[in-house]
């Protein structure tokens, strides 16, 4: 298996702009998650979905992102308007709940706002 | 306060050096990750464990489910184990909160 797949590795924009980014879950994982990491706070979790649905998105921090999963093998993470302080890397990772849980990570994509 | 807490924060060590970096969480769980992420920022699960220790190649992950307690330790440390080691505790569903993370260098 290729992994969990993300797209772009990189991305540079100015403020103000929709970004969207990719994700391919490893297939057969049920679970899905995205996190932001940054110097500031680390790792958080953003929002993960199970079987497609998203279960808790808590962590999004404003209407501003928004994460849609429309099948089990893609999701992708949107922000619209793009601030400055939406640069940070943003990981996805999937899973199988209940087939020991451990969490696969991708290669993150690095957002950078101007 | 984070319910994961990681010691020390930044480790420096020689090449060769045993090196233990310690996990404690205030949450009572079933099971520990220990992640590692290298300077070029990919994120690799290292372990998971729930109970007991467990060994691959040179890195050993022992957990004490009752302390609330995990370590990660590297024998023969090597400049190539320089990263950032992150453990983190599964909630509902397998949602993941991470320790603040041990940023280790090894120096030859």
């Amino acid at each position: 298996d290729a992994g969990v797949i993300q797209s772009p590795r990189h991305e540079v924009t100015e403020m103000g702009q929709e970004v969207t980014l990719r994700c391919k879950p490893i297939s057969g994982h049920n679970s899905l998650f995205w996190y932001r990491q940054t110097m500031m706070r680390g790792l958080e979790l953003l929002i993960y979905f199970n079987n497609n649905v998203p279960i808790d998105d808590s962590g999004m921090p404003e209407d501003r992102f928004s994460a849609k999963m429309p099948n089990a093998s893609f999701s992708t993470l949107k922000i619209q308007p793009s601030e400055p302080r939406d640069s940070a890397v943003y990981f996805c990772a999937s899973t199988q709940v209940g087939g020991g849980n451990e969490q696969f990570f991708g290669p993150g994509t690095r957002l950078t706002v101007l | 306060k984070n319910e994961v807490e990681q010691s020390p924060q930044n480790l420096t060590a020689q090449e060769g050096e045993f090196i233990t970096i310690n996990c404690s969480y205030s949450v009572g769980i079933s099971a520990l990750h220990w992640l590692q992420q290298h300077p070029g920022g990919g994120i690799v699960s290292l372990f998971m464990l729930s109970s007991g220790k467990k060994k691959h190649g040179r890195l050993i992950a022992t957990i004490n489910i009752q302390e609330k307690h995990s370590s990660l330790h590297i024998t023969a440390s090597h400049p190539r184990d320089s990263a950032v080691y992150i453990c983190a505790r599964p909630g509902t569903a397998s949602k993941l909160t991470f320790g603040t993370g041990t940023r280790l260098q090894v120096t030859l």
